[in-house]
C-alpha cells in the first residue's frame, strides 16, 4: 500500500457522461499529481496543486477539470466523455517542495472505459 | 522534443542474470533529477531508485543500480539477479529544476524467463 488512495478502482461509462475520480494523498504530502496512462499516448502528465492551490498544468483537455480541497483530497472531474479518454488515471503525492529527491508516490489508480 | 527516450520497447532476459534497460534524456538545465519506477501487470507505478544530477556517485538500491553518465545523458538502469517477479513495465522519468512534475519515457517491457 502506497498511502495514496484513489476511487474508484474500476470505472464504465458512456460518452458523453461526467465522472468524478477522487485522491487523497499521503499523510504529510501537499503535493498531489494527476496523470494519465493510455496504449498510444503513454503516461501524460495532466496536472498539479500543492496546499489547494494549482501549480502546474500539463496535457488537461478543457472538458477536465481538478481541485484540491483544505483536506488536500483532490478530484479529477472529466466531462462530455469520448472513446478516446479511456485510460488509467493515476493520481500521486510527494513531499514539500523542498525535499530532495521529491519523490512522487503513485495510487493504484482507476481505470476508466469509456463505451 | 522527447525529453526521455527509452529505445528498447522489450527485453528478455533469463532468471539470476544481470540486465540493462537504457534510457536517455535532454535538458539544458543543471540540475535535475532522474527517476525510474515499475509497473507491474497490476498496474500500480512502484519508485525504484533516484538520482541527482549532482550526484557523484551511482545510485544503488538493492538489486538496482543507476548507471549514470552524464556526458552521455543517460542513466541505465541495471538489475542484478534478475527474479520472475521483476517481470514488469520500467519507466523513466526526468524532473527539472523548477519543476515538480515529472516527465517520462515510453517504457520497456522486461521478461523475466525461468
Amino acid at each position: 500500500d502506497s498511502g495514496v488512495t484513489q476511487t474508484p478502482k474500476h470505472l464504465i461509462t458512456a460518452t458523453g457522461q461526467r465522472v468524478t475520480l477522487r485522491c487523497s494523498p499521503r499523510s504529510g504530502d501537499l503535493s498531489v499529481y494527476w496523470y494519465q496512462q493510455s496504449l498510444d499516448q503513454g503516461l501524460q502528465f495532466l496536472i498539479q496543486y500543492y496546499n489547494g492551490e494549482e501549480r502546474a498544468k500539463g496535457n488537461i483537455l478543457e472538458r477536465f477539470s481538478a481541485q484540491q480541497f483544505p483536506d488536500l483530497h483532490s478530484e479529477l472531474n472529466l466531462s462530455s466523455l469520448e472513446l478516446g479518454d479511456s485510460a488509467l488515471y493515476f493520481c500521486a503525492s510527494s513531499v514539500p517542495a523542498s525535499s530532495g529527491a521529491n519523490v512522487l508516490t503513485f495510487g493504484a489508480g482507476s481505470r476508466l472505459t469509456v463505451l | 522534443a522527447q525529453k526521455i527516450t527509452q529505445t528498447q520497447p522489450g527485453m528478455f532476459v533469463q532468471e539470476k542474470e544481470a540486465v540493462t534497460l537504457d534510457c536517455t534524456y535532454d535538458t539544458s538545465d543543471q540540475s535535475y533529477g532522474l527517476f525510474w519506477y515499475k509497473q507491474p501487470s497490476s498496474g500500480e507505478m512502484i519508485f525504484l531508485i533516484y538520482q541527482g544530477s549532482y550526484d557523484e556517485q551511482n545510485a544503488t538500491e538493492g538489486r538496482y543500480s543507476l548507471n549514470f553518465q552524464k556526458a552521455r545523458k543517460s542513466a541505465n538502469l541495471v538489475i542484478s539477479a534478475s527474479q520472475l517477479g521483476d517481470s514488469a513495465m520500467y519507466f523513466c522519468a526526468m524532473r527539472e529544476a523548477g519543476f515538480q512534475k515529472l516527465v517520462f519515457g515510453t517504457g520497456t517491457r522486461l521478461l523475466v524467463s525461468p
